[in-house]
């Protein structure tokens, strides 16, 4: 079945540091790809997606490109900042009628000032 | 326009007890997935509903069952609550079912079993 796998462990950086969570993933088909964010207390909110190889998806300064021949979705920032502080989730969907996301097991990532 | 919505917040019960949880899509949407988040297993996939048909079932036993009605709006119930139920439900809602649609997150219902 389709499956997620993130980098292990918190990430802790400092202010203005480059920003990188790995994701690869295991899927049959097509399918596409998302990244989220989660907020102490909310739900998740969705940072970028991407929905077909060699796509870039990007918002707010993040960056992912979706990488078929490495089955990656990596996430980059080029300069963080504290408010960037959350917990990010890489997904994925199914392809043609499933839309069931399988989630990694987040990486909470801590910005010190 | 209003985002994904879901009632309770928070929900204190008892073992044995039973649990319905409600979710509001964003207008216009038509699919509602549930899914429940633990520290232990992480984010999970329960059910996806299409059109008030369950397009999709997660491995999940069956005192988990859910529901989608004609406007949209689902509720997912758990019946017998057992210690391990505690978790953050979490409701999505998207237009359709094709993988490329992007899922809308509520803030989910926290549920403590005692």
């Amino acid at each position: 079945g389709n499956s997620v796998t993130q980098m292990e462990g918190p990430v802790t950086l400092s202010e203005e540091a480059f920003l990188t969570i790995n994701c690869t993933y295991t899927a049959t088909g097509y399918p596409s790809l998302f990244w989220y964010v989660q907020y102490p207390g909310e739900g998740l909110q969705l940072l970028l997606k991407a929905t077909k190889a060699d796509d870039k998806g990007s918002n707010k300064g993040f960056e992912a490109t979706y990488r078929k021949e490495t089955t990656s979705f990596h996430l980059e920032k080029g300069s963080v900042q504290v408010s960037d502080s959350a917990v990010y989730f890489c997904a994925l969907s199914g392809s043609g009628g499933n839309n069931r996301l399988a989630f990694g097991k987040g990486n909470q990532v801590v910005v010190i000032p | 326009k209003a985002g994904v919505t879901q009632t309770p917040r928070y929900l204190i019960k008892t073992r044995g007890q039973q649990v319905t949880l409600s979710c509001s899509p964003i207008s216009g949407h038509r699919s509602v997935s549930w899914y429940q988040q633990t520290p232990g297993q992480g984010l999970q996939f329960l059910f996806e509903y299409f059109s008030e048909t369950q397009r999709n079932k997660g491995n999940f036993p069956g005192r988990f069952s859910g529901r989608q009605f004609s406007n949209s709006r689902s509720e997912m119930n758990v019946s017998t609550l057992e210690l391990g139920d505690s978790a953050l439900y979490l409701c999505a809602s998207s237009l359709a079912i094709q993988g490329t649609d992007t899922q809308y997150f509520g803030p989910g219902t926290r549920l403590t079993v005692l």
